[in-house]
């Protein structure tokens, strides 16, 4: 149980254009969903939090106009990167939170891989 | 605030040989501590978690951690690791009120040779 998937793994994209990535829970509901990026040896960094049915909370320096989250269900959640340059090149993993189980457990996606050329 | 640091960019070792991965905290509130495992290009994996009661916490794969409140530390140990050990190792602590959100240390990379 408590599986995350993302979809797709990898994508490569020309600069400038836009990139859809999706974080799915299949056999639990999850109100509350996390991004991170981790560029290459480096940590995860926590992006934002995305609540079922609101708007994403950002972190300090992410902008927000520039990956856009959508949480329209308790097991989907959507992150847009917008006019992708170079620079956002990285490994995005999401992770949701179980409802039904202590609010201190994630689970983790196997991650998306972007390159932007 | 929380903050990790995990003392070693990366660690070789030979397999069968015992390891441990050092992890130090900061905190001003109690917390939940938190290992995980990453293989190449694959999200993270929960090895083990401290959240209250005993201060060594067994995990998966053979791996264990002791929580030490007077050092701040957290370090993860094995006693004999093989190569599919080989990955980056994570560790994370939480406020263990709030939001419960970790913070992540730079990761330690495990290297076991043959």
């Amino acid at each position: 149980g408590a599986v995350v998937s993302q979809h797709p793994s990898w994508v490569i994209c020309k600069s400038g254009t836009s990139v859809k990535i999706e974080c799915r829970s299949l056999d639990f509901q999850a109100t509350t969903m996390f991004w991170y990026r981790q560029f290459p040896k480096q940590s995860l960094m926590l992006m934002a939090t995305s609540n079922e049915g609101s708007k994403a909370t950002y972190e300090q320096g992410v902008e927000k106009d520039k990956f856009l989250i959508n949480h329209a269900s308790l097991t989907l959640s959507t992150l847009t990167v917008t006019s992708a340059h170079p620079e956002d090149s990285s490994f995005y993993i999401c992770s949701a939170r179980d409802t039904q189980k202590p609010i201190n457990e994630q689970f983790f996606g196997p991650g998306t891989r972007l390159t932007v050329l | 605030a929380q903050s990790v640091t995990q003392l070693d960019s990366q660690v070789p070792v030979f397999e069968e040989a015992p390891v441990e991965l050092r992890c130090n905290y900061s905190s001003s509130v109690s917390v939940y501590l938190f290992w995980y495992v990453q293989y190449p290009n694959q999200g993270l994996q929960l090895l083990l978690k401290y959240l209250s009661g005993s201060t060594l916490v067994k995990g998966i794969n053979g791996f264990e951690a002791e929580f030490n409140k007077s050092q701040t530390s957290f370090h993860l140990r094995k006693p004999s690791v093989h190569i599919s050990d080989t990955a980056e190792y994570f560790c994370a602590v939480s406020a263990s009120g709030g939001s419960y959100i970790p913070t992540f240390g730079r990761g330690t990379s495990l290297i076991v040779h043959p």
